[in-house]
């Protein structure tokens, strides 16, 4: 199975600041269609989760302009370009691209 | 609007039995892939298994291969995974899944003697 390996585990933001996280892959994500199945997920507390960006960089209708998603390859990463109260949560990288589907471990968010 | 209901957890033994259904609505569910997935209390996120737009293809993870069975009703749009075998380690909440895209709130399925 692809093994999704998010850091940090853990981040502590100032209001208005910027958060990175980082997600790789234990294998290539790009599918024989050369496409990327990489997604982001929120999972806000108490809720279940919600997709924020799919296939590594776009946004799902509704998710605020401050989320952003790059990466290729191996290599990924979710950016919040000024964080909100309303973003704290847990987020997960997924792998679409094989069989089983994976996910990240998770990185907890929380405002500091 | 979209929305996915499951229901049918609940407390089992070791080695019972549970079905979970999920309805759909606000949505053509025929038109899409579905799927079931989990996460143990406080734990992360698994995908379990997958069903093709009609039925005709189904993929689990080898964790639940041969004990749980996903399928899915397109006249009265409802999904379902019945699960047998259970051991004290699918105590988890159950989510129905449009895709990977729309989640619905979950089932809580609890495995314990």
């Amino acid at each position: 199975d692809v093994v999704m390996t998010q850091s940090p585990l853990s981040l502590s933001v100032t209001l208005g600041q910027p958060a990175s996280i980082s997600c790789r892959s234990s294998q290539s994500l790009v599918y024989s269609d050369g496409i990327i199945y990489l997604n982001w997920f929120q999972q806000r507390p108490g809720q279940s989760p919600r997709r924020l960006i799919y296939k590594v960089s776009n946004r799902d209708s509704g998710v605020p302009d401050r989320f952003s998603g790059s990466g290729s390859g191996t290599d990924f990463t979710l950016k919040i370009s000024r964080v909100e109260a309303e973003d704290v949560g847990v987020y997960y990288c997924m792998q679409g691209t094989h069989w089983p589907k994976t996910f990240g471990q998770g990185t907890k968010v929380e405002i500091k | 609007e979209a929305q996915l209901v499951e229901f049918g957890g609940g407390l089992v033994q070791p080695g019972g039995s549970l079905r979970l259904s999920c309805e759909a609505s606000g949505f053509m569910f025929s038109g899409y892939w579905m799927a079931w997935v989990r996460q143990a209390p406080g734990k992360g996120l698994e995908w379990l298994a997958n069903i093709k737009e009609d039925g005709s293809e189904t993929y689990y993870v080898d964790s639940v291969k041969g004990r749980f069975t996903i399928s899915r009703d397109n006249v009265g749009n409802s999904l379902y995974l019945q699960l047998s075998s259970l051991r004290v380690e699918d105590t988890a909440l159950y989510y129905c899944v449009r895709d990977n895209d729309f989640w619905g709130q979950g089932t809580l399925v609890t495995v314990s003697s």
